[in-house]
């Protein structure tokens, strides 16, 4: 297996562009999470889903931010406009049981 | 909140010595983890420990768990340059659900000198 893909690997936009992070989980993992790493507030999760289903969503900062999981083998992200303060890795993972398994993440820059 | 802490936020050792990392947590929980990041990388899951289990051994790993104290340790024995990286642990919620969210600390970064 693959494990879990994520593109782009980078991405550098400027304020107020739509961003839209990507996501494939490891196939047969039920659970998908999308979390952000900054210096400042550490591994943060934005939200989660269980079957294609969101179960929480309360750490998307702001309206700006959506995700989707049109499928089982598929996530997005989007960040509707961006922001400078959005800079941050982004990292999508999945798990079938308590373990969870990583992407490599999206740096992405907002000039 | 029920973020876990690590302790300390960083750690230099020579090859060969150990490394004892510490994790402290506010609320009672249904397993504590281990993970490692790589820099430029994603986390890596090391152990799970549950909470009716007060110690687990995985090849060079050795972690504790003391839920009276609301702590846990991560040691790694002789230490390679290879172990440099971020050591993160990650709570969950004793809500009776096996799968949820995860309360991941700050981390602790080791590096091991050649």
């Amino acid at each position: 297996d693959a494990g879990v893909i994520q593109s782009p690997r980078h991405e550098v936009t400027e304020m107020g562009q739509e961003v839209t992070l990507r996501c494939k989980p490891i196939s047969g993992h039920d659970y998908l999470f999308w979390y952000r790493q900054t210096m400042m507030r550490g591994l943060e999760l934005l939200i989660y889903f269980n079957n294609n289903v969101p179960i929480d969503d309360s750490g998307m900062p702001e309206d700006r931010f959506s995700a989707k999981m049109p499928n089982a083998s598929f996530s997005t992200l989007k960040i509707q406009p961006s922001e400078p303060r959005d800079s941050a890795v982004y990292f999508c993972a999945s798990s079938l049981n308590e373990k969870l398994f990583f992407g490599s993440g999206t740096q992405l820059s907002v000039l | 909140s029920q973020q876990g802490e690590e302790d300390p936020q960083a750690l230099s050792i020579q090859e060969g010595e150990n490394a004892t990392m510490n994790c402290s947590y506010k609320t009672s929980i249904n397993n504590l983890q281990w993970y490692r990041q790589n820099s430029g990388r994603g986390l890596v899951h090391l152990i799970l420990i549950r909470s009716n289990e007060r110690e687990k051994h995985s090849g060079r790993l050795r972690v504790t768990l003391d839920t009276s104290k609301k702590s846990s340790s991560l040691l790694i024995t002789a230490s390679r340059a290879a172990d440099t990286a971020s050591y993160f642990c990650a709570t969950d919620a004793d809500r009776g659900s096996t799968l949820g969210r995860l309360y991941f600390g700050r981390g602790t970064q080791l590096t091991v000198w050649p």
